[in-house]
């Protein structure tokens, strides 16, 4: 298994340039999300996906654009890129259910891509 | 007041020595515990989750406090390899009826030769 993938590793923008942040993972996980890692902030989550077509807001999510056609690919969008969205972005997945066992649903690991770094100039 | 709190170092210590860390949480609806690690420029990854009772990985050790709301971890015999960003994740249930992973901003650890 890939487990969860990302691409591009780096990307340079100029402010008001579109671009999208790809992602896939290849575990049947639903459930999958986007995150943005700033120094002192910790990770943040930008937009969600509970499976093939659903789609939330996170907590900051002015500015990208998430859509869900299949279960695998979950990509993120910018849509006029803006210097305060320079950040490292991962992508993560994860089983969902929500039991109470030690074994199922409770403490379900999140995987991570291994991030792009992204500098809006 | 962020919702999860760790000290964020950097912690430096000697090989061998062992070192702990602490996290806060502010939601008493939190429901499970994890520490990741995240070593420079790299993806967190799962260290280990956290249970009521305590748990032991090798030289690791979690402990979860839920009257005061804090958890632990703790690194015996700590190693060269140790030195990454260890980072105290809560999941909760959210208002759309979903879970959230609330991520610390992480505790630095560098084990010096």
């Amino acid at each position: 298994n890939a487990g969860v993938t990302q691409t591009p590793k780096f990307q340079v923008l100029k402010t008001g340039q579109s671009m999208t942040l790809q992602c896939a993972q290849d575990m049947n996980h639903e459930y999958m999300s986007w995150y943005r890692q700033d120094p002192g902030m910790g990770l943040r989550l930008i937009h969600y996906s509970v499976g093939a077509g659903i789609t939330d807001q996170g907590e900051v999510p002015n500015g990208y654009n998430v859509s869900r056609s299949t279960t695998e690919d979950f990509p993120l969008r910018l849509l006029s890129a803006a210097p305060s969205q320079t950040s490292v972005y991962f992508c993560a997945s994860r089983q969902t259910g929500a039991g109470t066992s030690r074994n199922t649903g409770d403490y379900n690991e999140q995987f991570f891509g291994p991030g792009t770094r992204l500098t809006v100039l | 007041r962020k919702e999860v709190e760790q000290d964020p170092g950097p912690f430096n210590v000697p090989e061998g020595a062992t070192v702990a860390f602490n996290c806060t949480y502010s939601n008493s609806a939190s429901q499970s515990f994890f520490w990741y690690r995240q070593d420079c420029r790299k993806e967190p990854k799962l260290l280990m989750s956290v249970y009521s009772s305590g748990n032991e990985d090798g030289r690791f050790t979690a402990q979860l406090n839920r009257a005061s709301q804090y958890i632990s971890l703790l690194i015996r015999d700590s190693k060269l390899s140790d030195s990454a960003t260890y980072l105290c994740v809560v999941k909760r249930p959210s208002t759309s009826g979903t879970y959230k992973y609330i991520f610390g901003t992480g505790t630095r650890l560098k084990v010096l030769a």
